[in-house]
């Protein structure tokens, strides 16, 4: 299995700020990388995949990045409903694997 | 817009199957671009990909559930099921469905609880 480690595993930030996510998996998965948000109690949902496509409908404040075995979700200008926990899932080989999540809250 | 919609038993006891099933609709199921998924989240907890199905029938299993779970679909209901055997209270978890587009689930139920309880 391929393993998916993210951090930091909590972040604490305010609105209008920048942050930035790390994954990085334990071997090269070229960019066959995602990203969900998931809000509390709710289902997760994807915001980019192949490491940089952001999604249809997904604001343009969210951007993703690497290749190989480190990627970043970034977030500019953080807005109250981005307070959520991240998850990255690599797509490269079964079986699939997540990390296990940041979550990111409000300082 | 396809939506998906998980349904089963909320409680289920130690050593018995657990049985699920996902209805979609918004899309056909024998749409061949696309894969089904069942994965599960413990409360508090991460992520774990259980098995996908495609509309062939062709099944992948997460190696660490397989010889406990089953995946089957039923294209003439748009619908596809999941079985898993001997649960422990260790199974107690939300269920999603959820498809697969390219590798990512781009679409997701709204989850079901489903705890292992004596």
């Amino acid at each position: 299995d391929i393993q998916m480690t993210q951090s930091p595993s909590s972040l604490s930030a305010s609105v209008g700020d920048r942050v930035t996510i790390t994954c990085r998996a334990g071997q090269t998965i070229s960019n066959y990388l995602n990203w969900y948000q998931q809000r509390p109690g709710k289902a997760p949902t994807l915001m980019i995949y192949g490491a940089s496509t952001l999604r249809s409908g997904v604001p343009s404040r969210f951007s993703g990045s690497g290749s190989g075995t480190d990627f970043s979700l970034t977030i500019t200008s953080l807005q109250p409903e981005d307070f959520a926990t991240y998850y990255c899932q690599q797509s490269y080989s079964t079986p699939y694997t997540f990390g296990l999540g940041t979550k990111l809250d409000i300082k | 817009q396809v939506q998906l919609q998980e349904s089963g038993p909320g409680l289920v006891q130690p050593s018995e199957t657990l049985s699920l099933m996902c209805a979609v609709s918004g899309d056909s199921i024998n749409n061949g671009n696309y894969y089904w998924a069942w994965i599960r989240q413990p409360p508090g907890k991460g992520l774990e990909w259980i098995g996908s199905v495609y509309y062939s029938g062709t099944t992948y299993y997460n190696p660490s559930l397989e010889s406990r779970v089953t995946i089957s679909i039923e294209t003439s209901k748009d619908q596809f099921s999941l079985n898993m055997r001997s649960v422990t209270p260790a199974d107690t978890a939300v269920f999603y469905c959820a498809r697969k587009k390219w590798g990512s689930f781009d679409s997701w139920g709204q989850g079901t609880l489903v705890t292992v309880f004596s």
